[in-house]
Formats: structure tokens, C-alpha cells, sequence
């Protein structure tokens, strides 16, 4: 099946910093969305992006369809405690199913 | 309270025990399926069903059943399980399966295949 490159695969930040993180795919999505994963729990849908080069925000967090329809970005700002765990990116692509394909995550830490 | 649930959570089982992990929603939603996840791998879909009756592979369906008898229930059946399939696995739905549809996941089942 389709394979996404999530970056980087984990990260060590200090709270209050900025966190980047981007998927990309050798393939054309028509729908990226991005996952927060807490320990224990399964993944929650934190933004869904529908038309390149859309920008969207949801609180800290604001992601970004590529224009290539290719890749997508997750930034967090000003980042807290609570945002620990692990980010996965997912792409759709409407080929009857809409199947789903995920990123490989990224794994934030925050060190106190 | 709209949810999906699964059972059990944790399961430790020996290769070749016949084992079903059940999934349920309460949100009358059309569409719902397996996840495997695994290290480094992420999510990857095992099975899907668009409705009731109505299943089809996904990405790594070797070595699992699915049945989709009643809208809300949607089981997963190991017939003959392998220590490779020893995985942290996830249900979901959503109301139609459209990409702007909202995946709701369960709280995930961890199993263990010796």
C-alpha cells in the first residue's frame, strides 16, 4: 500500500517551545488530517485539511495541505504539558474506499 | 455518550488459540474498521465495512476474519493466531466513511501472541 514519511519520528522539546512536523507521501491526497495519540487512549482528530495550500488552526495548533497535494505540516506553538504523545498524519485519496493511510507518528516528549 | 468500545483490552494468548476482539458503536455509524499498530509503522488498516454485510480488505488482512452482521458490531477473528500478530490493534468508525467524515477510534486492545 501507499507509505508516508512522517518527520522527525520523535522529538525532546522544553516546554513553551514551538514543535514542526511534516508527513509526505509519493502520492497525490485529497484529504490530509492530522491524529494526537495519548498514552493508552486511540488517536482523536486534532484538524482535517481538504484543498491545497489550505491553512488551518485549531487553538496552538496549525497545519498545512501542500501545494504539491503531496505533504502536510503540523506546527504546535507555545507548547504545554498536555501535548505530549504521539502526532500521526493521514491522507485520503478517493479511489472508491476512501482508505485512510497513515504517518509512522512522532513522538513529543516535554522536558520539564 | 457516543463511544467505541473494545474487548478486552489486553489479551495474552498462545499461537493457534482461536481468539475474537469485539468492537461496538453507539453513534449508528455506517462505516467501521481495523487498525493494526505497530512500532515505526504506524496505523495500517486491516479490514473496513461500508455497511452491514459489506467488507473488504485493507492493507494487511492475511491472517484475520471480519463479519458484519448488525450496523454496531463489527468483530475482529483470529482463526489461527501467530506471534505476529502479537500488536496493539484499533477499531473505528465514522458515519459514512467520506473523507470529511470524523474517524472515532477505540481505546485500543493490546495482544500478545506466544
Amino acid at each position: 500500500g501507499q507509505q508516508l514519511n512522517q518527520s522527525p519520528q520523535s522529538m525532546f522539546i522544553q516546554e513553551g517551545e514551538d514543535v514542526s512536523m511534516n508527513c509526505t507521501s509519493s502520492s497525490i491526497f485529497n484529504t490530509w488530517l492530522w491524529y494526537k495519540q495519548d498514552p493508552g487512549e486511540g488517536p482523536v482528530l486534532l484538524i482535517a485539511l481538504y484543498k491545497a495550500g489550505e491553512l488551518t488552526s485549531n487553538g496552538r495548533l496549525t497545519a498545512q495541505f501542500g501545494i504539491t497535494r503531496k505533504d502536510s505540516f503540523l506546527n504546535i506553538s507555545a507548547s504545554i504539558p498536555s501535548d505530549v504523545g504521539i502526532y500521526f498524519c493521514a491522507g485520503l485519496s478517493n479511489f472508491g474506499n476512501e482508505k485512510l493511510t497513515f504517518g509512522t507518528g512522532t513522538r513529543l516528549t516535554i522536558i520539564p | 455518550e457516543a463511544q467505541v468500545t473494545q474487548n478486552p483490552r489486553y489479551l495474552i494468548t498462545v499461537t493457534g488459540k482461536k481468539l475474537t476482539v469485539t468492537c461496538s458503536q453507539n453513534m449508528n455509524h455506517e462505516y467501521m474498521s481495523w487498525y493494526r499498530q505497530d512500532p515505526g509503522l504506524g496505523l495500517r488498516q486491516i479490514y473496513y465495512s461500508m455497511n452491514v454485510e459489506v467488507t473488504d480488505k485493507g492493507d494487511v488482512p492475511e491472517g484475520y476474519k471480519v463479519s458484519r452482521k448488525e450496523k454496531r458490531n463489527f468483530p475482529l477473528i483470529l482463526e489461527s493466531p501467530s506471534p505476529n500478530q502479537t500488536s496493539l490493534y484499533f477499531c473505528a468508525s465514522s458515519f459514512l466513511g467520506k473523507g470529511t467524515d470524523t474517524q472515532y477510534f477505540g481505546p485500543g486492545t493490546r495482544l500478545t501472541v506466544l
